[in-house]
């Protein structure tokens, strides 16, 4: 069956500009996952959602990031002003169900955006 | 502050076994410890998981100190194809009542021929 998919694959803007991510999870998967991942570094989490709902959020970095999953389903990271150090990979998961008895979760492809 | 640490680099040649360490003292009581591996522009890809003792798959196998404050990942017999960087992912309790889903520093994996 299909994988996370995200979009789009890579996103070049300038400083001070509004972008918004896509994150297409596996059809049925609950729970729905954004991390970031800096050069040469592991995947931070950002942001939980269950459902239509953010279970944690206490990731996002400021109040400048902003996520939503309005049916439960696809999932948009928002971020505003953005500013050079917001350059990252912005990988999106998602499992079954979720919990706090980790489930495995199924990465998409990430989107890397370059902000100069 | 909690850690998840790893090793930074590991060299090994093909056919060997490589064995990857992740400290992760802070570890949440009921959580478990699940290592993904991650090629270059791709997304982190599962390779096992596990909560106590030992557990293998047709990959790897992971072994867990009665602690659990480490975990082992052991890869068999690697090939050139392994060449990428390993994570460890393991949930973290903090004193505020937060959980948040640490991933490890990462280990690049280098097989050589």
């Amino acid at each position: 069956g299909a994988g996370v998919s995200q979009t789009p694959s890579n996103k070049v803007t300038e400083k001070g500009k509004y972008v918004e991510l896509r994150c297409d999870p596996i059809s049925g998967h609950t729970a729905l996952y954004w991390y970031r991942q800096s050069l040469g570094q592991g995947p931070e989490f950002l942001i939980y959602f269950q459902g239509t709902g953010a279970a944690d959020d206490s990731g996002l970095p400021n109040d400048r990031f902003f996520a939503v999953r309005p049916e439960g389903s696809v999932s948009t990271l928002k971020i505003q002003r953005t500013e050079r150090g917001d350059s990252a990979v912005y990988l999106c998961a998602s499992s079954p169900s979720g919990g706090v008895n980790q489930e495995t979760q199924y990465f998409g492809p990430g989107t890397r955006l370059l902000v100069l | 502050l909690a850690k998840t640490t790893q090793p930074i680099s590991m060299d090994s040649y093909e056919g060997q076994e490589v064995n990857i360490t992740c400290s992760h003292n802070n570890i949440a009581t009921n959580d478990y410890i699940t290592w993904y591996q991650q090629f270059p522009s791709q997304g982190p890809r599962f390779i096992i998981q596990g909560y106590k003792t030992k557990v293998t798959n047709e990959v790897a196998s992971l072994f867990i100190p009665a602690d659990r404050k480490s975990s082992t990942l052991s890869l068999p017999r690697v090939s050139l194809s392994d060449t990428a960087v390993y994570y460890c992912l393991v949930g973290v309790a903090f004193t505020s009542g937060t959980y948040k889903y640490i991933f490890g520093t990462g280990t690049r994996l280098k097989v050589l021929a």
